[in-house]
């Protein structure tokens, strides 16, 4: 099992551009998630998606948007970057019903992405 | 709202030493805690977890054990190694279905050989 996948592992735009950061799983797991890493500050959520069909905002969701294309996939996409988008983006998922794992969450090995 | 709050780094220390991180949380009901671990340039792993109050969770020579009379989760290891240089992030899980993760804001870790 490859666990969680990411791509890119880097990416540089301009103000401006757009991407699409994608993430995959193959633990057959229903919940999805992206986080930013910003120094100082830990992780802080953007959206998830609970299952597939559904997502939800984060703690920091504006400028993003998110499509959960099924179960196994869940991108991020940037319509206009900006310079305070520059972070490194971690996708994770879990899966509450395989067995009371305390919904433990296992992330991909992220994408870092600097917006100039 | 539920919170996580964690010793501030960087934290070092010589090889062999005793360690412990602080961590404290805010939550309503019985959340999950756990402490994941990042080693340089990589994504964060579960280096271990506690369900419910009493549990000590325990990995690789690391221990913390889920306090609810005092909201703690403390991490501990008795003889650090160089190789555990990493940044380590406390967090709580609400027990609840497709529930989020808040984590801490991370502790920088170097190991002095």
């Amino acid at each position: 099992n490859a666990g969680v996948t990411q791509t890119p592992k880097f990416q540089v735009l301009k103000t401006g551009q757009s991407m699409t950061l994608q993430c995959a799983q193959d633990m057959n797991h229903n919940s999805m998630y992206w986080y930013r890493q910003d120094p100082g500050m830990g992780l802080r959520l953007i959206y998830y998606s609970a299952s597939e069909g559904t997502t939800d905002k984060g703690e920091v969701p504006n400028g993003y948007n998110v499509s959960r294309l099924n179960k196994r996939e869940f991108s991020l996409r940037l319509e206009s970057a900006a310079p305070s988008q520059t972070s490194v983006y971690f996708c994770a998922s879990s899966d509450p019903y395989q067995g009371f794992t305390g919904n433990e969450q296992f992330f991909g090995p992220g994408t870092r992405l600097t917006v100039l | 709202g539920n919170s996580v709050t964690q010793m501030e780094g960087p934290v070092t220390l010589s090889e062999e030493a005793f360690l412990t991180i602080n961590c404290t949380y805010t939550a309503t009901g019985y959340p999950s805690l756990f402490w994941y671990v990042q080693y340089p340039g990589e994504g964060l792993q579960l280096l271990l977890k506690a369900t419910k109050a009493d549990d000590k969770g325990s990995n690789k020579g690391f221990e913390a054990t889920y306090r609810k009379e005092t909201t703690s989760f403390h991490l501990e290891k008795g003889s650090v190694q160089v190789s555990d240089s990493a940044v380590y992030f406390c967090a709580l899980s609400e027990n609840s279905s497709a529930s989020k993760i808040i984590f801490g804001s991370g502790t920088r870790l170097s190991i002095r050989p």
